[in-house]
Order: structure tokens, then sequence, then C-alpha cells
């Protein structure tokens, strides 16, 4: 158990609508990323976030946004879904004390588009 | 391409060895990772090595890095079927944020 938190464990939808993602990370880690791993795109940095700010953004598409509150719990929301957008959605957490890098992964949320 | 390549596949006897392969492209490099993903679960950290080391044992786990080719191995030992995973290889560079590979899948056959 890594200590990182990932709701719901599964999410089905349809096309064009929108959802959110919750983690909440390591107690005392101030950064949560989030990741996409899928199939053919292998595992995709989205964004970081670290004590409420945005610190770093990756591949994270305009119809996704993020933010961290000031639990330092964070959500993704997913909007206008398209079927390319099932995935794993993972979010990592890292803090004090931790190499240089190191992330502690959750469990994942799969996201089914139909 | 992609600027951390891994073979997607690897398939051994247990008991056996097995090596999987890396190669990375930022030569800038702090830090070099392997990180395991067993089914149905996120990544962890299995070991990493700071790249002005060659050599980094961790019991079964022996890291080598090859810092002028780019290339960082990892070697199970007596390889057992709990070690059927999908492997990670991840470098970090100025942004400590890691770019990881595709990932190699491990089966291990008794």
């Amino acid at each position: 158990d890594s200590g990182v938190t990932q709701t719901p464990k599964h999410l089905i939808t349809a096309t064009g609508q929108r959802v959110t993602l919750r983690c909440s990370p390591r107690s005392g880690d101030l950064s949560v990323y989030w990741y996409q791993q899928s199939l053919d795109q292998g595992l995709q940095f989205l964004i970081q976030y670290y004590n409420g700010e945005e610190r770093a953004k990756g591949n994270i598409l305009e119809r996704f946004s993020a933010q961290q509150f000031p639990d330092l719990h964070s959500e993704l929301n997913l909007s206008s879904l398209e079927l390319g957008d099932s995935a794993l959605y993972f979010c990592a957490s890292s803090g004090p004390g931790t190499a240089v890098g190191e992330q502690f992964f959750g469990p994942g949320t799969r996201l089914t588009v139909l | 391409g992609e600027d951390v390549e891994q073979s997607l596949f690897l398939s051994v006897r247990e008991g056996d060895s097995s090596v999987i392969n890396c190669t990375y492209t930022d030569s800038s490099s702090t830090y070099l990772y392997w990180y395991k993903q067993e089914p149905g679960a996120g990544l962890q950290l299995l070991t990493y090595i700071f790249s002005n080391m060659d050599m980094k044992q961790d019991q079964r786990l022996t890291v080598l890095l090859n810092k002028k080719d780019k290339h960082l191995s990892l070697r199970i030992a007596d390889t057992q079927t709990g070690d059927s995973a999908i492997y990670f290889c991840a470098e970090g560079g100025g942004s400590y944020i890691p770019t990881f590979g595709r990932g190699t899948s491990l089966i291990v056959h008794p």
C-alpha cells in the first residue's frame, strides 16, 4: 500500500460526458502528479501540483483540468469525453524525505468511455 | 522518437536470471529509476541509481548504468513467478519529473 488513494476505482461513462477523478496523496506529501496510461501511448505525464499551485504541465489536453485543494487532495476533471480517453489514470505523490523524482503511485482509476 | 525506450516483452524460466534493458536520451539525467507494476496496481519504485554510479545491487536486483551509451539495465537473479509484472525504466531530468518508458512485461514460466 503506497498510501495514495484514488476514487473511484472504475468509471464507465458515455462520449461527451464529464467526470471527476479524485486523489489523496500520502500524508505529508505536497506534490501530486497525474498520469494517463493507455496501451498505445504508454504512461503519459499530465500535470503536477505542488501545495495547491500548478508546477508542471505535460501532455494534458485542453478538455482536461486539475486542481489541488488546501487539504492537498487533488481532482482531475475530464470533459467532452471521447472514446480515446479510455485509459488508466494514475495519481502519484511525493514529498520531503523521498529521493528526487521518487513518486508513490495510487492504484489508479480505470475510465471506460462508451 | 521516445525519450526512454525499452523492449515490450521478456519471457524467462523460473530460477533463471532476467535482464531488462533500457536506453534514454537525456544526458543531463540525474537519476535513473526502475518501477514495477503488478496487475491491477500502480507503479512502485523498485530501485534507482545516481547518474554518477555504474552499478547498484540490492538483494536479487542489480542495476547497471552505462552513461556513455545512455543504457540502463535491471538484472533479477533467481527470477520467481512473483516477479511477473511490468517493469518501467524512467529517467529524471532537470524538472525532476521522471520520463517513463513504455514498460517491459516480464513473464516468468514455472
